[in-house]
């Protein structure tokens, strides 16, 4: 299953909106999980199950989709979510991930 | 808390081989599907194996398919990859990471790097 992210790279504001899109090659219902990684840092799980909040993740984000479409959504974008984002199916093996999206500062 | 601890890394010949162990603390690691995620400098992360709990269930990505041998010994609290005939494209930092709700991973380890090099 190829999982295809867009756009690879954007700029955004501190406070502004931004949504990346993830979309799979092949139905893979809600098995879509995404991953923060921070400049330097390791990845950290974000959302799973297309739209499940994992532990104290901040309720700006959020998840959506099911099947070959899904969405990312940071509503209010914070300094610290300057980062590279990656979806990953966890629908079969092998476990793709996206190419990942690169959120820079305006 | 839980951890996740990588060694192993190193500078290695191609063709050469190398084992990556990852130590686990914090949680009842036999319990819990265990795998390695492996990034590239300055690319993204790419899936590589996972295990299951028991060891009893193993996948690997198409690129290490019959080359890298995933292990685990949960007496140890241990996670193993066993890599060999290694190329110049398996240079990377792996990662160790703890699978938590089927191939969701919930925890990663710092990384081990790899260089593949002559």
């Amino acid at each position: 299953i190829q999982m295809t992210q867009s756009p690879s790279s954007l700029s955004a504001s501190v406070g502004g909106r931004v949504t990346i899109t993830c979309r799979a090659s092949q139905s893979i219902g809600n098995y879509l999980n995404w991953y923060q990684q921070r400049p330097g840092k390791v990845p950290r799980l974000l959302i799973y199950a297309a739209s499940l909040h994992h532990n104290g993740v901040p309720s700006r984000f959020s998840g959506s989709g099911s099947g070959t479409e899904f969405t990312l959504t940071i509503s209010s974008l914070q300094p610290e979510d300057f980062a590279t984002y990656y979806c990953q199916q966890s629908h079969s093996s092998p476990f793709t991930f996206g190419g990942g999206t690169k959120v820079d500062i305006k | 808390d839980v951890q996740l601890v990588e060694s192993g890394g190193g500078l290695v010949q191609p063709g050469g081989s190398l084992r990556l162990s990852c130590a686990a603390s914090g949680f009842t690691f036999s319990g819990y599907e265990m795998g390695w995620v492996r990034q590239a400098p300055g690319k993204g992360l790419e899936w590589v194996s996972y295990i299951g709990s028991s060891g009893s269930n193993i996948y690997y990505a198409d690129s290490v398919k019959g080359r890298f041998t995933i292990s685990r010994d949960n007496a140890e609290n241990s996670l193993f990859l066993q890599m060999k005939s290694l190329r110049a494209e398996d240079t990377a930092v792996y990662y160790c990471v703890r699978d938590s709700l089927g191939s969701v991973y919930d925890h990663w380890g710092q990384g081990t790097l790899v260089t593949v090099s002559s």
